[in-house]
């Protein structure tokens, strides 16, 4: 079945570093879509992908769809404390979303 | 806008008992609600899709008669773990997607349901 995986599964940053997490699925999406998730929460939905190597960028945030459409990638410019937490991708095959297995950031401040 | 609760919040039960989780969308008609289910410092794992008015589609792998999924309206969809066991005790999670003024199909998720089975 279809499989999305994250990397790296952990990662610890300096404030004011940049981060990345990467997302690749075992199929062609559809769409994907990025999810966070603070400590103790729910996720909370940040953007949408649809185009073959589409960009969207929201703030520090450049999120990026590859040409394939089965990779995807989240960049946080200068990172701050308030960036802690899991995030997810969530990839769409045929009718539903399969989320990654997430990347968890801690920054250090 | 776009809200989503469920209750309860946290629950403690025996073995052999059984749980109900409601899921409400709170200012928005939810066509379609989804059912998680996430181990700590894991991803979610997708359990149901459900949709107003007809039955459940579980994933492979997940007890339609041990995870009863109702949905009865479009504001409301029901989890009932039935003879519930300590191998159940999870977060459960619930989002739902609709018409909720937002540009994509993305889902909102409720604040989970921490169940205990002793």
């Amino acid at each position: 079945g279809q499989q999305v995986m994250q990397i790296p599964q952990y990662q610890h940053v300096q404030e004011g570093e940049d981060f990345t997490t990467y997302c690749n699925s075992s199929t062609t999406l559809s769409n994907i879509q990025w999810y966070k998730q603070r400590p103790g929460g729910h996720p909370v939905f940040l953007i949408q992908l649809v185009k073959s190597g589409e960009v969207k960028k929201q703030k520090r945030l450049t999120f990026q769809f590859g040409e394939a459409k089965k990779n995807s990638s989240l960049h946080i410019t200068a990172t701050q404390t308030t960036d802690v937490g899991t995030y997810f991708c969530a990839g769409r095959g045929t009718y539903k979303y399969i989320f990654g297995t997430g990347t968890r950031l801690k920054v250090l401040a | 806008g776009a809200v989503v609760s469920q209750h309860p919040s946290r629950v403690i039960c025996k073995s052999g008992t059984s749980v109900k989780i409601e899921c409400r969308s709170l200012d928005f008609q939810a066509t379609t609600m989804f059912w998680y289910r996430q181990f700590p410092k894991q991803s979610l794992m997708l359990m149901a899709t459900s949709n107003e008015g007809s039955k459940a589609t579980y994933e492979q792998g997940v007890e339609k008669d041990k995870f009863l999924i109702n949905h009865a309206s479009l504001t409301l969809s029901t989890l009932t773990v039935t003879s519930a066991h300590p191998e159940d005790s999870s977060f459960y999670i619930c989002s739902a997607t609709g018409v909720a003024g937002g540009s994509y199909n993305e889902q909102f998720f409720g604040p989970g349901t921490r169940l205990t089975v002793l």
